[in-house]
Order: C-alpha cells, then sequence, then structure tokens
C-alpha cells in the first residue's frame, strides 16, 4: 500500500534559525515528491517538486528538500525561518497517473 | 501560473438541504479534476476523480450517491451535497490537472458547515 508519513504533528522553530519538516514515503516505484503548504481556510500552494536529477530541490520562498532514495524521505529544509512561514505543511507523492497521497500534515510555528 | 477557483468559498445550509460547490479551471482546460475532503488538522481525503463528460471515479467509502460530481466542460465541475448533515460539514478542497500538464493546480477551498 501507499503512505507517506509525517511523523511530527508540530514544530516549532525560532525565528531565524534553520528549520525541517520531516517526510517518509513508501510507495511503489519511482515517485514523483511534492511539499504543498496551506494557510488557515486556505486551499494548498505548491512549494517544490522532485522528479529527478539532483536531490536537493529548491522551491519558493527559500524552502528547499532534499531527497534521500535509501531512506525514502524528502524533508523540507529552510536555512532561516520566518514568522510569515508559520503554516500547515503536506509532504505528498504521486506514483503514477494522477492520483496524489498526502502526509497528514505538519504543523510548523517560528516564534518571533 | 494555471488558477483554479472556487465557489462558494464558505456556506452555511440546514440539516436536509443539498448545496453545490462549483471549482473552476480559469485559463487552461482541466480534463481531469480531483474532489478532496480535509478534516480539521488532517490530511486530504481524495473523494473522486472526474474526467470531463464521463461519469465521476469515486474512492472507496464515499458514497456517489452523497456526493454528486458533475464534470461537464473543460472548465468546470461541481460537487452536490445532498441531503446534507452536520457530519458533512468540512473543507472541501477541487484540484485540476490539464492536457499540457500532469500537474494539479489546487483551488482554494469550501468551508461547509451544516446546521
Amino acid at each position: 500500500a501507499q503512505s507517506v508519513a509525517q511523523p511530527e504533528d508540530q514544530v516549532n522553530v525560532a525565528e531565524g534559525n534553520p528549520l525541517t519538516v520531516k517526510c517518509t514515503y513508501s510507495v511503489s516505484g519511482n515517485p514523483y515528491l511534492f511539499w504543498y503548504v496551506q494557510y488557515p481556510n486556505r486551499g494548498l500552494q505548491f512549494l517544490l517538486k522532485y522528479i529527478t536529477g539532483d536531490n536537493l530541490v529548491k522551491g519558493s520562498y527559500g524552502f528547499e528538500a532534499e531527497f534521500n532514495k535509501s531512506q525514502t524521505s524528502f524533508h523540507l529544509k529552510k536555512p532561516s525561518a520566518l514568522v510569515s512561514d508559520s503554516a500547515l505543511y503536506f509532504c505528498a507523492v504521486r506514483p503514477f497517473g494522477n492520483q496524489f497521497y498526502f502526509g497528514t500534515g505538519t504543523s510548523l510555528t517560528v516564534i518571533p | 501560473g494555471a488558477v483554479v477557483s472556487q465557489h462558494p468559498s464558505r456556506v452555511i445550509c440546514k440539516s436536509g438541504t443539498s448545496v453545490k460547490i462549483e471549482c473552476r479551471s480559469l485559463d487552461f482546460q482541466a480534463t481531469t479534476m480531483f474532489w478532496y475532503r480535509q478534516f480539521p488538522k488532517k490530511s486530504l481525503m481524495l473523494m473522486a476523480t472526474s474526467n470531463e463528460g464521463s461519469k465521476a471515479t469515486y474512492e472507496q467509502g464515499v458514497e456517489k450517491d452523497k456526493f454528486l460530481i458533475n464534470h461537464a466542460s473543460l472548465t468546470l465541475s461541481t460537487l452536490t451535497v445532498t441531503s446534507a448533515h452536520p457530519e458533512d460539514s468540512s473543507f472541501y478542497i477541487c484540484s485540476a490537472s490539464g492536457r499540457e500538464s500532469d500537474e494539479q493546480y489546487f483551488g482554494p477551498g469550501t468551508r461547509l458547515t451544516v446546521t
């Protein structure tokens, strides 16, 4: 069965510090990997995706993610967190076709 | 970039009534549209996938007679919650993909509250 795990429901980080939001997956084949951000009462906004190539993917708003095939992980990172980064973050995989599988989400709070 | 809109953004209805939510692709032709449901602080649950001009494919456990999906054109899909009950209260999000790319673009969501 396809699954995506975000082991942390909540991540707190001080403004200016680096942040990491974890994601691991269990899917067949070589899936596409995504990160989305959701602000309260809003839809999902695309941050970045990995298809192939360089394991470090750079995306919107200074975010990046590192693909690790051996650990089947795709952790989201940012070198210096902003208060405005506080939101709900979803990892998603797309093993084939248009079907997405989402993680349960991680709530990020950046403390001023 | 591709834009997907949803209308209404919020709706409150009485138990037993039906409510329709629209999902529109504003600047591309959406050959496939997806409807998701999101519970508070939970992930998105795919409800159904619809291709233009054909019947929607529902995920297991989703009642097709309860959640009617119509994808009549390449820019519009509708989700009708029939005989709504308080447990149908949720955040409903649509997404769409087109011919040129299989990328999915998400709408801003609709907050449904059934009283």
